[in-house]
């Protein structure tokens, strides 16, 4: 069984400047989710979607930060303007179903703001 | 709201000896499922165990046990005989069931370096 997939794998920009990134869950996978991780910390909840529709997204700076997954499969998280703070991993995981299930975690897309 | 504890921010032991991991946790919910992953230098979260909290029972998997007292809150992590390919960062993490939104709430995390 493929895993989730994320590209590209590192992304450099300078600020000011928009970024885009991109999942690909488990196959038959209802639930994904993206985390932004800085540098020593613990992975911090974005967003998460059940299919195509948005079941949290309290802690996503709606101001610079969207994300969409338009046909319940793929997403993609979105960063316009980006600041220096942003520099992180963007992770994305899926599961198969909410509440009882663990979640797969993809490799991350690392994004340097300079 | 909830929040995620790992009070030790580096362990550094030699081979073969035990390391437990701590984590404490806060959630007003009585429902919630507890986990723990590993992130080894590559960078990959490995999901090693979730626990719900009506399950009380230590769980033992190979050199991996885990301690979950809902008194003390705290979902404890013991690696025995520890080897060098434990060394990694390993994250507790928690995720509360209010209306479907399930995110983890993760801690900062344990640094666990394990020398030959």
């Amino acid at each position: 069984e493929a895993g989730v997939a994320q590209s590209p794998r590192y992304k450099i920009i300078e600020k000011r400047q928009s970024v885009a990134f991109w999942c690909n869950p488990i196959s038959g996978h209802a639930t994904l989710y993206w985390y932004q991780q800085i540098l020593g910390q613990g992975p911090k909840l974005l967003i998460q979607f059940q299919n195509n529709g948005v079941v949290d997204d309290s802690q996503l700076p709606k101001d610079r930060f969207s994300a969409e997954r338009l046909k319940g499969v793929d997403s993609t998280l979105k960063i316009q303007p980006a600041k220096l703070e942003d520099s992180a991993v963007y992770l994305c995981a899926s599961s198969h179903r909410t509440g009882t299930n663990e979640q797969f975690f993809g490799p991350g897309t690392r994004l340097t703001v300079l | 709201a909830q929040k995620v504890t790992q009070a030790q921010t580096e362990i550094s032991v030699v081979e073969k000896e035990d390391v437990t991991l701590d984590c404490v946790y806060e959630t007003r919910d009585t429902t919630y499922y507890l986990f723990w992953y590993k992130q080894p230098p590559s960078g990959e979260l490995v999901f090693l165990i979730r626990r719900n909290s009506f399950d009380e029972q230590n769980e033992i998997s190979g050199r991996y046990s885990w301690n979950f007292q809902k008194s003390t809150s705290s979902f404890n992590f013991t690696i025995t005989a520890s080897q060098v390919v434990d060394s990694a960062v390993y994250f507790c993490a928690l995720s509360e069931r209010g209306g479907g939104a399930d995110g983890l709430t993760f801690g900062k995390g344990t640094h666990l370096i394990i020398q030959p």
